[in-house]
């Protein structure tokens, strides 16, 4: 079946740039995801990337996809200590209309001021 | 902005008891999802639900759970006789129709099973 992994933790300095890897093994996935977790919130949709693109940029977050390698990454610039949360890469099934997600185990990042 | 909300927020129960937790998806959306996310696990899919039926369910979604939405705003998940192991955060999800990519989660209920 689908599998998505994600390295657990990282840490960066306020005003670096974050890069949080994810790879996946379905080949005939049609969108992937970058949701953001916050301490007792729900999770929240960041943004998206066919897989036929390559790369997406949406204000300081940009998404590099490698389909050949079966690898994402979410790059944050500039970031924040708001930035500190959960991050969860996910693979959305291509077969039916309901397209169920399957979720990495999330990439804890800590902002350090 | 329109979002997906959830109750309760923490739901504590003992095993053997029915519960169900309730979900007020995005107005207007067509598919209906839950997810979980055992503490220190990944989130995954239980169920998916258009039309008035289940579209998608996985193998954890045995005949201890069932969704239905009751009216034109609800939907909720009953789970029949709580096990210890249902322990866990419950995220519903709504999607705005079949040609739709993005599926937008409530804030979870956390289900406490003792």
């Amino acid at each position: 079946g689908e599998d998505v992994e994600q390295s657990l933790f990282l840490s960066v300095r306020e005003g670096d740039s974050s890069v949080i890897n994810c790879t996946y093994t379905d080949s005939s996935s049609t969108y992937l995801y970058w949701y953001k977790q916050e301490p007792g919130a729900g999770l929240q949709l960041l943004t998206y990337i066919f897989s036929n693109m390559d790369m997406k940029q949406d204000q300081r977050l940009t998404v590099l996809l490698n389909k050949k390698d079966k690898h994402l990454s979410l790059r944050i610039a500039d970031t924040q200590t708001g930035d500190s949360a959960i991050y969860f890469c996910a693979e959305g099934s291509s077969s039916g209309s309901a397209r169920q997600l399957t979720f990495g185990s999330g990439t804890q990042l800590t902002v350090l001021p | 902005e329109p979002e997906v909300t959830q109750t309760p927020s923490h739901q504590v129960t003992q095993m053997g008891q029915e519960v169900i937790l309730r979900c007020v998806p995005i107005s207007n959306h067509l598919y209906f999802y839950w997810y979980r996310q055992i503490l220190g696990q990944k989130v995954e899919f239980l169920v998916s639900f258009y039309n008035n039926e289940i579209s998608e369910k996985s193998e954890i979604f045995d005949d201890q759970f069932s969704v239905e939405r009751p009216d034109g705003s609800n939907f909720t998940l009953k789970i029949r006789s709580t096990k210890l192991e249902d322990s866990a955060m419950y995220f519903c999800a709504s999607k705005a129709n079949g040609g739709s990519y993005e599926q937008y989660f409530g804030p979870g209920t956390r289900l406490t099973v003792t």
